[in-house]
C-alpha cells in the first residue's frame, strides 16, 4: 500500500531534550515536506526536500532540522524542543513536478512540557 | 506569492442540507488547486483537485468544486451533507510547495 509513515503518533517530552520524528514513504517520491498544524493557523511548512541531499527552509523553520540521506526517509529533528513547538506535525510526499497533490502521514502530536 | 483565504472559520449545517465552503486564492499563473479533508484525529485526505480543463471537478464522497478564474475562487460544494462529513476542510494552491488556507471547520447537526 502506498503510504507515508510517521513515528511516533504521540510524544510527550521535556524542554531541551533532543527528539526525532521519523517519516518514510514507499512511493519513490522526490519531494517531501514537513508541516505543523496549529489551531487557527492552518498548516505551515517547516522544511522541504526536493531530492536526496537537497533541503530548504519553509515558512517556520526556526528550531527544527531535517536531513535527506535516502530518498524514502525525511526525519524532523528538534535539537532543543521548547513549549512553543507543541503542535501536530505532518509529513507529506509528492512526485516532483507533477501536481498530484500530497500524500500525508497520519500525524505526530508533540507536547513539550 | 501564493496565498489562500478561507473566509469561514466555522460553518454549521443541518444534515441533508446543501453545503458550500469558500476558497479564494492568489497565484501568479494558472493555479493547481486542491481541497483536503481532515477528520478528527486523522491526517489529511485529498478530496479533489483542479489542474486545467473543465472548471467543475468531481471528487470523492460526493463533493465537487468549481474553479472561477474571474473571482479567483475554488469553492467546495455538496448537495446533501451527511453527519460523517463533519471535519475540517482545507483549500490549497500550488504544486511543490503547496500553500494551505487556515481551514474551515464543518459541524453537522441533526
Amino acid at each position: 500500500e502506498a503510504q507515508v509513515t510517521q513515528n511516533p503518533r504521540y510524544l510527550i517530552t521535556v524542554t531541551g531534550k533532543k527528539l526525532t520524528v521519523t517519516c518514510s514513504q514507499n512511493m519513490n517520491h522526490e519531494y517531501m515536506s514537513w508541516y505543523r498544524q496549529d489551531p487557527g493557523l492552518g498548516l505551515r511548512q517547516i522544511y522541504y526536500s526536493m531530492n536526496v541531499e537537497v533541503t530548504d527552509k519553509g515558512d517556520v523553520p526556526e528550531g527544527y532540522k531535517v536531513s535527506r540521506k535516502e530518498k524514502r526517509n525525511f526525519p524532523l529533528i528538534l535539537e532543543s524542543p521548547s513549549p512553543n513547538q507543541t503542535s501536530l506535525y505532518f509529513c507529506a510526499s509528492s512526485p516532483w513536478g507533477h501536481p498530484y497533490g500530497y500524500t500525508f502521514g497520519s500525524g505526530t502530536r508533540l507536547t513539550v512540557v | 506569492a501564493q496565498s489562500v483565504t478561507q473566509p469561514d472559520i466555522h460553518i454549521t449545517v443541518s444534515e441533508g442540507a446543501s453545503l458550500e465552503l469558500r476558497c479564494n486564492y492568489s497565484y501568479g499563473a494558472t493555479p493547481y488547486l486542491f481541497w483536503y479533508v481532515q477528520s478528527p484525529g486523522q491526517g489529511l485526505q485529498l478530496l479533489l483537485k483542479y489542474f486545467s480543463g473543465d472548471t467543475l471537478v468531481q471528487g470523492i464522497k460526493g463533493f465537487e468544486a468549481e474553479f472561477k478564474r474571474s473571482q479567483s475562487s475554488f469553492n467546495l460544494r455538496k448537495p446533501s451533507v451527511h453527519w460523517s462529513d463533519a471535519a475540517e476542510y482545507f483549500c490549497a494552491v500550488g504544486n511543490t510547495p503547496l500553500v494551505f488556507g487556515k481551514g474551515t471547520r464543518l459541524s453537522v447537526i441533526a
